[in-house]
């Protein structure tokens, strides 16, 4: 059964404060690897896919990295409107994204 | 195309009483998902449709739910008998698969509250 499991729950920063969320996975033929960003009473928003170790993606002050086992997304020089739940999703071939628990990030100004 | 439209945003049912939602996919998605998120805990994978066909049901989707996609175009789902546990935010999101760094995209939710 495919599972991903995103460490911390919870992470608290102060404005400025770079830091990683992590995400291992467990899955039988990664077709790719996603992360989503969702603010409280919204639906999740794409951020990236990532399809095989080694790969790298960058949106402003995020960035994503993948290896065979688990992702990181980095977060540099935070301000509080990254403030959101990050999700990490895997999806096996053909079949749908199964998410991770998420991490609750709070950046304090 | 303004994205993927869920109707309603909130519902507050009694229990034992029968819900639907509705979700109008991206145009162009011939994929559309059902997923169900509880507070504090990620997106949980309920049904999806190819086009009008129904591939794949969790587990988790008892017989007092149902869905569809007539045509293939905008999907229902429903709750029959509602329970307290039914309680959760129902997230409908749309892909085309063919696409290069798909991703899938999400509604807004309908936020059920069974009483």
């Amino acid at each position: 059964e495919d599972q991903v499991t995103q460490s911390p729950e919870a992470l608290r920063l102060q404005e400025g404060e770079s830091s990683s969320l992590n995400c291992s996975y467990t899955v039988s033929g990664l077709r790719g690897l996603f992360w989503y960003r969702q603010d409280p009473g919204k639906g999740p928003e794409f951020l990236f896919t990532l399809y095989s170790a080694g790969e790298e993606k960058e949106k402003e002050r995020l960035k994503a990295t993948l290896t065979k086992k688990e992702s990181f997304l980095h977060i540099t020089a935070p301000k509080p409107e990254d403030s959101a739940t990050y999700l990490c999703a895997v999806q096996a071939r053909n079949t749908p994204l199964v998410f991770g628990k998420g991490t609750r990030l709070s950046v304090i100004a | 195309d303004t994205g993927v439209s869920q109707d309603p945003r909130h519902k507050i049912t009694k229990r034992g009483q029968n819900v639907t939602f509705r979700c109008d996919p991206i145009s162009e998605h011939n994929r559309l998902y059902w997923y169900r998120q509880t507070l504090g805990q990620g997106p949980e994978f309920l049904t999806y449709f190819q086009n009008e066909a129904q591939l794949e049901k969790s587990r988790l989707l008892s017989d007092r739910f149902s869905a569809e996609r007539p045509k293939g175009s905008f999907s229902t789902l429903e709750i029959q008998r509602t329970e307290q546990g039914d309680s959760a935010m129902y997230l409908c999101a749309s892909s085309f698969p063919q696409t290069v760094n798909y991703g899938y995209t999400f509604g807004s939710g309908t936020r059920l509250t069974v009483v």
